[in-house]
């Protein structure tokens, strides 16, 4: 149990071009889903808080018009990159709470590698 | 904020031995700790939590890690290594009172055939 998939695994674009990003919780339901980015070799870094009905909470520097959420159910979680450029190429990680559970235990997508040319 | 912190960035062990990937923690009353693997481009793998009751706290792939709360650690340690244990290892707290989690800045691990 407790599976969340991502959708692609790896993408490529030009510059200039959206690119959308799916996260799905498979076997749960997921009120809260998050998005990662993460630089080779580092840590995760946290963009935003992807709430169920309602709208994302971006960290402190993401920009929000620049990697827009959308989390229209509780099994379903979008991150679409627009107007990417080539600094925006990273590995990008979803992860989400099982509703049912009462504390922080996040279950991992396998990554979405971005590559912008 | 609650925080952890992973003082090594690489840990390398020869297969056999013993593993140990430290973590430390700062928060306020009692944590939730947990630990996450990552095999090159991944996401990332739950290992283990703490969340109350006893120390030693028993997970996947035979690791474990003990809550130690004089010394604020939650090490995770693993009897005999494998190769197949190499990997990048992320302790993480939540950083308030909400769902999120703050990560450490992991530790590579190599185990050496």
């Amino acid at each position: 149990g407790a599976v969340v998939s991502q959708h692609p695994s790896w993408v490529i674009c030009k510059s200039g071009t959206s690119v959308k990003i799916e996260c799905r919780s498979l076997d749960f339901q997921a009120t809260t889903m998050f998005w990662y980015r993460q630089f080779p070799k580092q840590s995760l870094m946290l963009m935003a808080t992807s709430n169920e009905g309602s709208k994302a909470t971006y960290e402190q520097g993401v920009e929000k018009d620049k990697f827009l959420i959308n989390h229209a159910s509780l099994t379903l979680s979008t991150l679409t990159v627009t107007s990417a450029h080539p600094e925006d190429s990273s590995f990008y990680i979803c992860s989400a709470r099982d509703s049912a559970m009462d504390h922080n235990e996040q279950f991992f997508g396998p990554g979405t590698r971005l590559t912008v040319l | 904020a609650q925080s952890v912190a992973q003082p090594e960035d690489q840990v390398n062990v020869a297969e056999g031995n013993p593993l140990t990937v430290k973590c430390t923690y700062s928060v306020s009353g009692n944590p939730y700790l947990f630990w996450y693997v990552q095999y090159p481009n991944r996401g990332l793998q739950f290992l283990l939590k703490y969340i109350t009751g006893d120390n030693l706290v028993k997970g996947s792939y035979g690791f474990e890690a003990e809550f130690n709360k004089s010394q604020t650690s939650f090490h995770l340690k693993k009897p005999s290594a494998l190769v197949s244990d190499s990997a990048l290892y992320f302790c993480a707290v939540p950083p308030g009172n909400d769902y999120k989690l703050s990560f450490g800045a992991g530790t590579t691990v190599t185990v050496r055939a």
